[in-house]
């Protein structure tokens, strides 16, 4: 059974950096395929899509607006984990991680790639 | 980046209705196209992808269709557990991006 759980501080005060971990079983970030993204979503807003990293280690960012983030993935604890520097109240969301599986259809060539799992989120207010 | 919208923003309807919702891309992504329905205080579940696959264990009165910029979530007869919030999103790209939402309220 593929599970995602997200972790982290509740609370984090403008300027500071956030890091939040998603913990992953059921799947292996090595094997072919596989990726992991972060999604957020503001009080009564709609999905964003932050990040990902993909089974060989290549990283894709959000570009809009530009921050800095960085995705990473430590795959002895089969983890991924987010940092985002310098936040600020904007940054107040619901943080999801998910993985992206894919499935290739009958007469096709390409990967269908779709976010199959989902973690249960975690709250992150930021305020000083 | 492609954007994605969705018409309408929300929607009110009955028990029993048939719906339907759209997308529109800015960009042709082919029938790289997901949706995903989110219950409040829950994460998104996905319901479609590719444009018109049904995800295991979703129900059949759920359909997409569409190729190209426009696609259609169906929803053929409205179940009381259907009222919910709709998301498309595209996998034709990274960044991936997602539409604003569709709400569906009774």
């Amino acid at each position: 059974q593929v599970t995602l759980t997200e972790s982290g501080p509740a609370l984090v005060k403008p300027s500071q950096t956030l890091t939040l971990t998603c913990t992953f079983t059921g799947f292996s970030l090595t094997t072919s395929g596989m990726r992991v993204s972060w999604i957020r979503q503001p009080p009564g807003k709609a999905l964003e899509w932050l990040a990902r990293i993909d089974w060989d280690g290549a990283e894709y960012y959000s570009t809009s607006p530009r921050r800095t983030l960085t995705i990473s993935n430590d795959t002895s604890k089969n983890q991924v984990v987010l940092t985002m520097t310098k936040v600020d109240p904007a940054d107040t969301a619901t943080y999801y991680c998910a993985r992206e599986y894919y499935d290739i259809l009958a007469g096709q060539i390409y990967y269908y790639y779709y976010m199959d799992v989902w973690g249960k989120g975690i709250p992150v207010t930021v305020s000083s | 980046d492609i954007q994605m919208t969705q018409s309408p923003s929300s929607l009110s309807a009955s028990v029993g209705d048939r719906v339907t919702i759209t997308c529109r891309a800015s960009h042709t992504i082919s029938n790289f196209l997901n949706w995903y329905q989110q219950k409040p205080g829950q994460a998104p579940r996905v319901l479609i992808y590719g444009a018109a696959v049904l995800q295991r264990g979703v129900p059949p009165r759920f359909s997409g269709s569409g190729s190209g910029t426009d696609f259609t979530l169906t929803i053929s007869s409205l179940q009381p557990e259907d009222f919910a919030t709709y998301y498309c999103q595209q996998s034709y790209s990274t960044p991936r991006t997602f539409g604003q939402g569709t709400k569906l309220e009774i």
